[in-house]
């Protein structure tokens, strides 16, 4: 079946503006998150939903980074006023909550650069 | 706080031989600890997993050993062949379901093989 797909694949963007990236996960995935990958570094989590139950958003690093979740189907990670800083690979995962696996299916990341 | 940490950040081996990969963790919490594989421009994808009531697991070529006292586990590749060239990274978890499964990675050991 079709795995974790996120739209855009790559996004450019000046300084100060806002920014939306997409997730759509497996289909009948309960859980999805969202990590970023700085270059050459390892992922940090940003945020994670759970069917209706209010996200876990500890990995947010500031107040300009916001996602929503429309039941358990797509996702929008949202950076407003962004920042250099800000330029990385982001990398939406989503997984089953019921069963003995744990694996999270990673989509192919949304590489933004931010000029 | 970075509470993994994975060594060595870079390595090459000669087609045919072993690699191996370490990583340490901190939070005793931990309770689920895989290794993810990526290619350049794709997302992490699930190699294989230990929880920490066992000392090692196998899967093919692949073998983590996890060792409970030390709060280190590492992964074995036997035989290593060029396409298994890729970035490898540690992880570790908390399944217990309010905890939402969240990743901690270490920072990524790129591996080249050489044929």
């Amino acid at each position: 079946g079709a795995g974790v797909s996120q739209s855009p694949s790559n996004k450019v963007t000046e300084k100060g503006k806002d920014v939306e990236l997409r997730c759509d996960p497996i289909s009948g995935h309960t859980a999805l998150y969202w990590y970023r990958q700085r270059l050459g570094q390892g992922l940090e989590f940003l945020i994670y939903f759970q069917g209706n139950s209010a996200p876990d958003k500890s990995g947010l690093p500031s107040d300009r980074f916001s996602a929503e979740r429309t039941g358990e189907s797509v996702s929008t990670l949202t950076i407003q006023r962004t920042q250099q800083e800000d330029s990385a690979v982001y990398l939406c995962a989503s997984s089953l909550t019921s069963g003995v696996s744990y694996e999270q299916y990673f989509g192919p990341g949304t590489r933004l650069t931010v000029t | 706080q970075q509470q993994v940490k994975q060594s060595p950040q870079s390595l090459i081996v000669q087609k045919g031989g072993i690699s191996i990969i370490n990583c340490a963790y901190e939070n005793t919490a931990f309770d689920y600890f895989p290794w993810y594989q990526q290619f350049p421009g794709k997302g992490p994808a699930l190699l294989i997993a230990i929880r920490p009531d066992v000392s090692e697991k196998k899967e093919g070529r692949f073998t983590i050993s996890f060792n409970k006292s030390a709060k280190q586990f590492s992964l074995h590749i036997m035989d290593s062949q060029p396409g298994d060239s890729a970035t490898y990274f540690c992880a570790a978890s908390i399944t217990f379901k309010a905890a939402g499964n969240k990743l901690t990675f270490g920072g990524g050991t790129r591996v080249l093989v050489k044929p």
